[in-house]
């Protein structure tokens, strides 16, 4: 069963620029969700996809978008990027997201690290 | 808010030796807690996934515990080896959401 996959897994750009990132979830999870990993921060909540609809958004500038297909695959964008987004970003997937019966794993992708020059 | 605090951040041990790491939360109204480890640069791996009916999960040399009422869990790892050497790091759901604060982590580094 392949897992999660991240594209791409590394990528340059300068300030001002925009970037778009792509998540692959394992095959009959329909969440997906994006973490901002950096060393002062840690992991931070960017925000939630199940069935193409957004559940939750973290306190991150409207910058930070992000989408999800109807085959579940997420992209995220980040538009005039800022020295600050250099970070490594996560996608989880996951049969439905955290619910009640808290049986569901999060399964992480290899991350996306993008450097901001 | 729910925070997530993790002690001690760094931890270093001889090759054999039993640990245990600690992870705490402030909003004791979780479904699940779960714990991952993360080797450098890479993604997190999941470990094991404790829900909130459960007091305890166990996987091979690892076992986890889990304390609603006094916001705890705990990871125990026996008989470490080097290639435990990794960052270990907790997650609990933010109540009516499908979000997930992590804590900072422990990093942990298992002498040969």
């Amino acid at each position: 069963k392949a897992g999660v996959t991240q594209t791409p897994r590394y990528l340059i750009k300068t300030r001002g620029q925009q970037v778009t990132l792509s998540c692959s979830p394992i095959s009959g999870h329909r969440s997906v969700s994006w973490y901002q990993q950096t060393p002062g921060q840690g992991l931070q909540f960017l925000f939630e996809y199940f069935s193409e609809t957004q559940r939750n958004k973290g306190n991150f500038p409207g910058r930070f978008s992000g989408r999800q297909f109807s085959n579940s695959r997420s992209e995220m964008n980040v538009s005039t990027l800022e020295l600050g987004d250099s970070a490594l970003y996560l996608c989880a997937s996951s049969l439905s997201g955290s619910d009640s019966s808290g049986a569901n794993v999060l399964t992480f992708g290899a991350g996306s690290r993008l450097t901001v020059l | 808010k729910q925070e997530v605090t993790q002690i001690p951040a760094a931890l270093s041990v001889p090759e054999g030796e039993n640990l245990v790491l600690n992870c705490s939360f402030t909003d004791s109204a979780i479904y699940n807690l779960q714990w991952f480890r993360q080797d450098p640069g890479k993604g997190l791996t999941s470990l094991l996934l404790i829900q909130s009916s459960q007091r305890e999960q166990t996987s091979g040399r690892l076992n986890a515990s889990l304390d609603k009422s006094s916001g705890r869990s705990t990871l125990y790892i026996a008989a470490s080896q080097p290639g435990d050497s990794a960052t270990y790091l907790c997650a609990v759901p933010t109540s009516g959401t499908y979000k997930y604060i992590f804590g900072t982590g422990t990093r942990l580094k298992v002498l040969a």
